[in-house]
């Protein structure tokens, strides 16, 4: 019930597209969902994150929707740039405790 | 504020011996993480302590694997005897700790065991 499902796990978009993340959650007890990003050789660093109680959160180019009922949240980065190529994380917590991770998708924007 | 600095960046040995790691975390910020991350497992959330007290240690693989935090500036993950299954990417993270903030990550430790 902790886990975090995230898809796909891979990903290739053309420059000026549309990319994509889906994550999924079973724990009801989550409240914050933050969004990490990870460039070769660096640690995971927070991009966005999401509170239940609002059903969309925007940042620039990058848009979390979240869709409570059904226990599920995306994240969109529009017009996707090749300095967007990195791994996301789609990840879950309840309050004052740990974060847990999806998988992660590899994000490739090609020219 | 340099954000969380763990050491080494990268380190080599042999399987059996000893491996410490280390992790000084953001100053004031209540709790500290460990993580292991591969291509297999991705990120795996080893132990967590909260004002230096461990809180949950239930990812670390085995009894092979410690952590401690001394003190609130200082922690330590340390494999002995090490293995080359314990070949990874290991994050040191830290969070102010209050309701819904994010944590903070260092650069990694890539630790090869050969």
């Amino acid at each position: 019930q902790q886990q975090v499902k995230q898809s796909p796990q891979s990903l290739i978009v053309q420059k000026g597209g549309i990319s994509i993340i889906n994550c999924a959650y079973e724990n009801t007890a989550f409240d914050y969902f933050p969004w990490y990003q990870q460039f070769p050789g660096k640690g995971p660093a927070l991009l966005i994150a999401i509170r239940p109680d609002v059903s969309e959160k925007k940042e620039g180019r990058f848009t979390i929707s979240f869709n409570k009922s059904a226990k599920q949240f995306s994240l969109h980065i529009m017009d996707s740039q090749p300095g967007d190529s990195a791994t996301y994380f789609c990840a879950a917590k309840t309050s004052y405790d740990k974060v847990i991770f999806g998988p992660g998708t590899s994000l490739s924007v090609i020219p | 504020d340099a954000g969380v600095i763990q050491s080494p960046r990268h380190e080599v040995t042999e399987m059996g011996q000893e491996v410490t790691l280390r992790c000084k975390p953001i100053s004031g910020h209540n709790s500290l993480f460990w993580y292991r991350q591969t291509m297999m497992r991705g990120l795996e959330l080893l132990i967590y302590f909260n004002n230096n007290v461990p809180i949950d240690d239930s990812g670390m693989p085995e009894d092979r694997f410690s952590a401690k935090m001394p003190n609130a500036s200082f922690s330590t993950l340390k494999i002995q005897p090490s293995e080359p299954r314990d070949s990874a990417v290991y994050f040191c993270a830290s969070s102010p700790g209050t309701e819904n903030t994010e944590a903070f990550f260092g650069q990694g430790t890539r630790l090869t065991v050969v």
